[in-house]
Formats: C-alpha cells, sequence, structure tokens
C-alpha cells in the first residue's frame, strides 16, 4: 500500500501560522483522489478536521484551512492555539480503493 | 446521536483468532461504507479494510490480505472484522469509522476503538 508523507512534527508560538504537507504519488493524491484532514488529540480517537482537500465540517473553526496541488496537500492553521497541540493525519485512496493514511505530524504550541 | 462502539478486543496468542465488532447508531448504517483502521501503540493511522454499505464489496490492506475478513449486518447495524492468524505486528488499537459518500468517502464518524493485544 502507498503511503502518504509527511513531516514528523512541526511547531510553532501562540497566534502563529503552521502548515503541514501531505505528499502522496501519480497513484493517489496525483490520480485525483481527495485528501482529508484528522486531528487527534492524545488518547483520543481521531476527528474528521477538512474534507475534500478544502472543505470545513460544521463546527471545525476556520482557523484551519486545507489546499491540495498535484500530487500533494497541505494543511494550515492559522492563530495557533495551545488546544491546537495534537497529530495530524492526511487522507486518501489510490488506485486500488484502498484507504491510505499520511504518516502523521505532531504540533507543537512552544 | 451518531455513534460508534467498538468491542471484542483482547488479549490473544500469536497465531490466534479473534472477531471484533461495531454497532453503530443515529444513521441509516446500510446506506454507508465502513472501514477498520487500526493504530499500533505510539504509531500513525493504518487502514485495515473497508466494506460498501450492501455488503458486496470488500477491500483489503495487503498486510492482512488472506487473514482478516470484513463483514456486516445491515439487520443488526453492526460491523464485523474477523481476524485470523493473527501476528504481534497486529497489536493495535481497531477503530471502525464510517466513510460519507458526499464527503467523498471521508471517515466522519469514528468509534472509540478497542485494543487487541497480539503476545504469547
Amino acid at each position: 500500500q502507498s503511503v502518504l508523507t509527511q513531516p514528523p512534527s512541526v511547531s510553532g508560538a501562540p497566534g502563529q501560522r503552521v502548515t503541514i504537507s501531505c505528499t502522496g504519488s501519480s497513484s493517489n493524491i496525483g490520480a485525483g483522489y481527495d485528501v482529508h484532514w484528522y486531528q487527534q488529540l492524545p488518547g483520543r480517537a481521531p476527528k474528521l478536521l477538512i474534507y475534500v482537500n478544502t472543505n470545513r465540517p460544521s463546527g471545525v473553526p476556520d482557523r484551519f484551512s486545507g489546499s491540495k496541488s498535484g500530487t500533494s496537500a497541505s494543511l494550515a492553521i492559522s492563530g495557533l492555539q495551545a488546544e491546537d497541540e495534537a497529530d495530524y493525519y492526511c487522507q486518501s485512496y489510490d488506485s486500488s480503493l484502498s484507504g491510505v493514511f499520511g504518516t502523521g505530524t505532531k504540533v507543537t504550541v512552544l | 446521536e451518531v455513534q460508534l462502539v467498538e468491542s471484542g478486543g483482547g488479549l490473544v496468542q500469536p497465531g490466534g483468532s479473534l472477531r471484533l465488532s461495531c454497532a453503530a447508531s443515529g444513521f441509516t448504517f446500510s446506506s454507508y461504507a465502513m472501514s477498520w483502521v487500526r493504530q499500533a501503540p505510539g504509531k500513525g493511522l493504518d487502514w485495515v479494510s473497508a466494506i460498501s454499505g450492501s455488503g458486496g464489496r470488500t477491500y483489503y490492506a495487503d498486510s492482512v490480505k488472506g487473514r482478516f475478513t470484513i463483514s456486516r449486518d445491515n439487520s443488526k447495524n453492526t460491523l464485523y472484522l474477523r481476524m485470523n492468524s493473527l501476528r504481534a505486528e497486529d497489536t493495535a488499537v481497531y477503530y471502525c469509522a464510517k466513510e460519507d459518500t458526499a464527503m467523498s468517502g471521508a471517515f466522519d464518524i469514528w468509534g472509540q476503538g478497542t485494543m487487541v493485544i497480539v503476545s504469547s
């Protein structure tokens, strides 16, 4: 199964903007499959944060935004807050219709 | 309230079997594809298997193909994962997740997870 590559960690001070990249290939993101993002707080189940590349489910603050281009996608968090400290995962599908997750990124608020 | 509740996890010896269940409520279960996603201790999310709303189509990660079987009983609003020939590397928290077709297959609802430990 293909894997989506994310940086292991990113950090920023409160109020700053951080971005998380998600790099795929021509068999997943580059094949046109949409990208979704999840937030996982310590000890909790993942929660859907962004769906279909850029859309926020009801209740997700507009500080979170997503984008997609070519074989990659990005998640941006603006106005970083202490409560944003968590693990973040991108997710897509590959040509065999198998789900594929990113390697995960830990966001630390300094 | 839309909810998924997993059960059936536990300690099993290598080579053993286990069946996980995921009870769904608050939505029309048969209308949605469902997936199992696992997370080994301290590791990232790992997609395991998926099944269509009718149960007619199933998909598996290469790492579990031939050992795990996903199924569902729409009359009971329950998803299952039968795990055979378990290995130490199958040790993980197993989550069931609802796929939303309108969201292009995003996992919009997750259960709380059930822990599977494969050890002698």
